[in-house]
């Protein structure tokens, strides 16, 4: 298996644009989070789905942000419009259930210029 | 809410000696406890989970952790560290396995040679 795999890498945009960030979750699990990763605050859970459906998204930091799974296979982290302050490393992980390993993707380097 | 301490923020240790990296939770229920790895640009990798029984848990590459509850904490060791283990190491606490984890803001580890 591949693993968990985001998309793109590296993201480079202007303040004002849309961002948007995929991920596709290891076939076969059932619970996918995205995480972001920042000098300041550290790694902060933003949301996370089973069997493709929101549980919790508390820690979604405002109505810019939003997080879809329109399938088991992939998920999209949008922003709009973007700031400065969302540049950071978000990473997508996935797992089979809650009592499983969490299995990280490589992360999206964003920078918001 | 639970919280994670991890209180060094960098550790410098020579190649082939022991290793210890602290870690302490704050949660009122019985934790979920994990230490992961991160490589440079890379994601997490889940080096060893606690999630009951034997409180002396053994890892991947080496590394072990024991979960004292009367001290509320649960550090990472290992005997004799390798140049290969230099990389950022996070301790993260869950309510109900893998869900919801707040991760501690990491340890540096640096190996001389």
């Amino acid at each position: 298996d591949a693993g968990v795999i985001q998309s793109p890498r590296h993201e480079v945009t202007e303040m004002g644009q849309e961002v948007t960030l995929r991920c596709k979750p290891i076939s076969g699990h059932n619970s996918l989070f995205w995480y972001r990763q920042t000098m300041m605050r550290g790694l902060e859970l933003l949301i996370y789905f089973n069997n493709n459906v929101p549980i919790d998204d508390s820690g979604m930091p405002e109505d810019r942000f939003s997080a879809k799974m329109p399938n088991a296979s992939f998920s999209t982290l949008k922003i709009q419009p973007s700031e400065p302050r969302d540049s950071a490393v978000y990473f997508c992980a996935s797992s089979f259930g809650f009592n499983e390993k969490l299995f990280f993707g490589s992360g999206t380097q964003l920078s918001v210029l | 809410a639970q919280s994670v301490t991890q209180p060094d923020i960098h550790i410098t240790v020579s190649e082939g000696a022991s290793l210890e990296l602290r870690c302490n939770y704050s949660y009122g229920a019985t934790p979920y406890l994990f230490w992961y790895v991160q490589s440079p640009g890379q994601g997490l990798q889940l080096l060893l989970k606690y999630f009951s029984g034997d409180t002396l848990v053994q890892g991947i590459k080496g590394f072990e952790a024991e979960f004292k509850r009367s001290q509320s904490s649960f550090n990472l060791r290992k005997p004799s560290v390798h140049w290969s283990d230099a990389a950022e190491y996070f301790c993260a606490v869950g309510t109900q396995g893998n869900e919801k984890l707040t991760f501690g803001t990491g340890t540096r580890l640096t190996i001389i040679p």
